[in-house]
């Protein structure tokens, strides 16, 4: 089975603090998501990456940075954290076009 | 510009009945379909997914149907149960493209009364 794991469920930062969230992949997967989940508004990407120290622009890049030195490992950057950030971050990855994604459980972010 | 429209926004349904999700999509290069299913506090998994090459693809109670012409495709649960209960979200991608990503519906909330 494909295996997504987050560093943290729950995570409570300040206002203007640097927080990362990281994210791995088991699978070998080329490609690697970070989505934000909020209530009405359903899963917004962030960012992506195709490949290792590639990345896209996702929908809401906005107050966001990411980075990717190895295949397996896709971390989401929050350079100075505002109270607007708060949200739940959903990372996920995929191999082949045109195939599903495999999502991890999630980080429940809580910027005060 | 909402490119994946999913209705209704929220289902109820009695144990035992047909819950039916349906999405629309604008973009004609669209031809992977998946939906997913999400728990609370849990991240969305990957239920049953379908190309346009078919019209209907069943996985035991969970059924997608397509309909290319009209760019829709629904998602029945037969028999439904209260561990149905959850958020279910469809998806959509060009399936071409070392790139492509998803384009997710914004979800809806189905409740499967006992």
């Amino acid at each position: 089975d494909v295996k997504v794991t987050q560093s943290s469920r729950y995570l409570v930062k300040r206002t203007g603090e640097k927080v990362f969230l990281e994210c791995v992949q088991d699978m070998d997967h080329e490609n690697m998501f970070w989505y934000r989940q909020d209530p009405g508004l359903g899963l917004r990407l962030i960012y992506f990456s195709y490949d290792v120290k590639m990345k896209e622009k996702g929908d809401i890049p906005e107050g966001y940075s990411v980075s990717r030195e190895k295949k397996e490992r896709f971390s989401l950057i929050l350079e100075s954290a505002s109270t607007n950030q708060t949200s739940m971050y959903l990372c996920a990855s995929k191999t082949l076009p045109g195939t599903g994604q495999y999502f991890g459980p999630g980080t429940r972010l809580t910027v005060l | 510009q909402q490119q994946v429209k999913q209705s209704p926004q929220s289902l109820i349904v009695q144990k035992g009945g047909i819950s039916i999700i349906n999405c629309a999509y604008e973009n004609t290069a669209f031809d992977y379909f998946p939906w997913y299913q999400q728990f609370p506090g849990k991240g969305p998994a990957l239920l049953i997914a379908i190309r346009p090459d078919v019209s209907e693809k069943k996985e035991g109670r969970f059924t997608i149907s397509f309909n290319k012409s009209a760019k829709q495709f629904s998602l029945h649960i037969m028999d439904s149960q209260p561990g149905d209960s959850a958020t279910y979200f469809c998806a959509a991608s060009p399936r071409a493209g070392a790139n492509s990503k998803l384009t997710f519906g914004k979800g809806i909330t189905l409740s499967v009364r006992p």
